[in-house]
This record gives structure tokens, sequence and C-alpha cells, in this order.
């Protein structure tokens, strides 16, 4: 089974600032690999498929990128509504079974 | 513009069982498969299980093999979400959440629409 992690667990960063989330896989996988935003007491938004896809109406300072085992979330410059909680999204190949990582919360400092 | 509508809150004691639904409005309802997603108060998101409704098959998460059972009606474009045995653990908001599918067995890699989520409360 393919486990995912995120690091770091908390970003404390201001709007402005850059922020770079990782994802990384226990072993090497496809690019089946999605990012959601979750904002409390809401269902999470798509916002990047297949590593580096944006998802309909995301902005572009949401990117992605990646392969192999290590794939990234980049958001070149925070608005105030972009701090949240951010979870990658593997898909595996037979079975096609899903995996979330735990989910890096970006926090205003 | 497709709309996952879930059915509403629930409080249900230990040993009971849970149906939650998912109703599919827009779109082509056979085009499509249905995850569910539970997330515990505080916690992340997990992936459930899935339905193909078109072809009636479900893959599950091996944590909820056989505790879990999804199914799908398509003459109302609703998926189902069955628990059986319910714990205080089961205590979660449940999300149902859509993907094209790719066959009989594969959806496409990410979710692009979800329900608004059901609070499920297990408690005596």
């Amino acid at each position: 089974e393919i486990l995912l992690t995120q690091s770091p667990a908390t970003l404390s960063l201001s709007p402005g600032d850059r922020a770079t989330l990782s994802c990384r896989a226990s072993q090497s996988v496809n690019n089946y690999l999605a990012w959601y935003q979750q904002k409390p007491g809401q269902a999470p938004r798509l916002l990047i498929y297949d590593t580096s896809n944006r998802a309909t109406g995301i902005p572009d300072r949401f990117s992605g990128s990646g392969s192999g085992t290590d794939f990234t979330l980049t958001i070149s410059s925070l608005e105030p509504e972009d701090f949240a909680v951010y979870y990658c999204l593997k898909r595996g190949d037979w079975p096609p079974l899903f995996t979330f990582g735990p989910g890096t919360k970006v926090e205003i400092k | 513009q497709v709309e996952l509508e879930q059915s509403g809150a629930e409080v249900k004691p230990p040993g009971s069982s849970l149906k939650v639904s998912c109703k599919a409005s827009g779109g082509t309802f056979n085009t499509y498969g249905m995850a569910w997603v539970r997330q515990v108060p505080g916690q992340g998101l997990e992936w459930m299980g899935q339905i193909i409704p078109l072809f009636g098959t479900t893959n599950y998460a091996q944590k909820f093999q056989g505790s879990v059972t999804i199914t799908a009606d398509k003459s109302t474009s609703t998926v189902y979400m069955e628990v059986s045995r319910l714990r205080s653990e089961h205590t979660a908001v449940y999300y149902c959440a859509r993907s094209r599918y790719i066959d009989m067995y594969q959806l496409q890699s990410s979710f692009d629409s979800w329900g608004q989520g059901t609070l499920v409360t297990v408690s005596s």
C-alpha cells in the first residue's frame, strides 16, 4: 500500500508570501496526484489534478509539479482566502484505490 | 452545473446502522462514479470507497471493506453509503464526491464535485 506524507504539517506565512507544500509517496507513483483546499465547515475544493493541471476556475497563483515520489503545490503569492488546509490525493494504478495525505495547514503568521 | 445533495445530519445509537444518500442533479449520472469520503472531527480526509453506477461495480478501502456498503439507484440518480454496527468512532462528516469513470472499475484521478457533507453523530 502506497502511503502519502505531507510536509510541513503547518506553514505559518503572511499574505503575499510564497507557499510551497510537499506531498511524498512511499514508492514511485504515476502522475495521478491531485490537490485539494479545505476551509472550516466546507467541503474540499479541487485545485490541481494529474499533478499539474489547474481545475476549472482556479487562479493561476496555484501550480502543481512533481514526479515519481515527490510532488509540490505552490501558491505564488498568498491571498487572505488561501489560508486553509491542503490535502494531496493519489489514485493507484491497480487496484485503482485512492489515498489522501494527512494535510498541511497554511496559517496566517 | 452538477450538484450533489446529501441527506441531513443524523444522531444514531451505537450498534445501529446508517444510510446516507447523495442525489446528483445536472450532468449525466451514467458518465460518473461516486466516492464516499469520511472526515472525523478535527482530522483529515479518508477515502472509503466508490461505485460506478452504470456498471454497479464497487471498490473499498481495506479499512472499510465489510463494514461499509455503497449502492446506487440509477432511476433517481442517487448513491447511498451504508454503515453497519455503528460505534462512537464512526462520528464524522461523510462526503460524496464525483469523478468521471474510465472503465467499469476505474475512476479518473480526482473528484471535481462534492456534496455538502452529512454530519453523523453516534451517541447513546
